[in-house]
């Protein structure tokens, strides 16, 4: 499956508290992505990270937030500012050429209550 | 902001026919044009793709073309299956910015059997 997992594959928040979303991969990538996609709608990016210790935010990254401590791992925490957490959240990773295949992971369904 | 805009929204096909999908990127940098299938609750997936010095790809039933001066690239699918049915995004990368990848809305394809 690509060698980068997601986990858990559904959660379940109440409002008002804060989620972390894991994403690991051994695929030796430098690159990592957090997408989240809303029913009948495309991939928008939440947060980026080309290298360790140090990442970017896309074009919805308020409300959330992110580490990349190590390069296997890339975790999103979706806090209680998100107005409307409700959606499948993706994490993808890439090698270092422009051209490389992005791979992207099995997704987590988050749910708030 | 770069924007990547596709059409049709939702598609639908006789089996045997051919499927059309269109994409228009304004990002005058981008270089490569990835496109990716998604099963109901899947990942997505990468199908083909083409770089900028490319007009045209093909890969057995899946053929994609692109036509750098109008900013245009599309996706073609022959001989439609039922297990084409899918959402097809469409999505454009520079090789600067942190290797962006601007995903289309996405085409919901069905193919009736």
């Amino acid at each position: 499956d690509g060698g980068i997992t997601q986990s858990p594959k559904y959660l379940f928040r109440k409002e008002g508290q804060n989620v972390t979303l894991s994403c690991e991969q051994n695929l030796n990538h430098d690159a990592m992505y957090w997408y989240r996609q809303d029913p009948g709608q495309g991939l928008r990016l939440i947060y980026y990270s080309q290298i360790v210790n140090d990442f970017q935010k896309g074009d919805i990254a308020e409300g959330y937030s992110v580490s990349r401590e190590k390069k296997e791992s890339f975790p999103l925490t979706v806090t209680s500012a998100q107005k409307n957490p409700t959606a499948f959240y993706l994490c993808a990773s890439k090698g270092g050429s422009a051209y490389n295949e992005q791979f992207f992971g099995p997704g987590t369904r988050l749910t708030v209550l | 902001g770069e924007n990547v805009e596709q059409h049709p929204s939702t598609l639908s096909v006789q089996e045997g026919d051919s499927a059309v999908i269109k994409c228009t990127y304004s990002d005058s940098a981008s270089n490569y044009f990835p496109w990716y299938k998604q099963e109901l609750g899947k990942r997505p997936q990468l199908i083909i793709d083409i770089r900028s010095n490319v007009g045209e790809k093909k890969d057995q039933r899946i053929a994609v073309t692109l036509n750098k001066t109008a900013k245009h690239f599309s996706l073609h699918i022959t001989e439609t299956q039922p297990e084409d049915s899918a959402v097809y995004f469409c999505a454009a990368r520079a090789s600067t910015g942190g290797f962006k990848t601007i995903f289309g809305a996405g085409t919901r394809l069905f193919v009736k059997a």
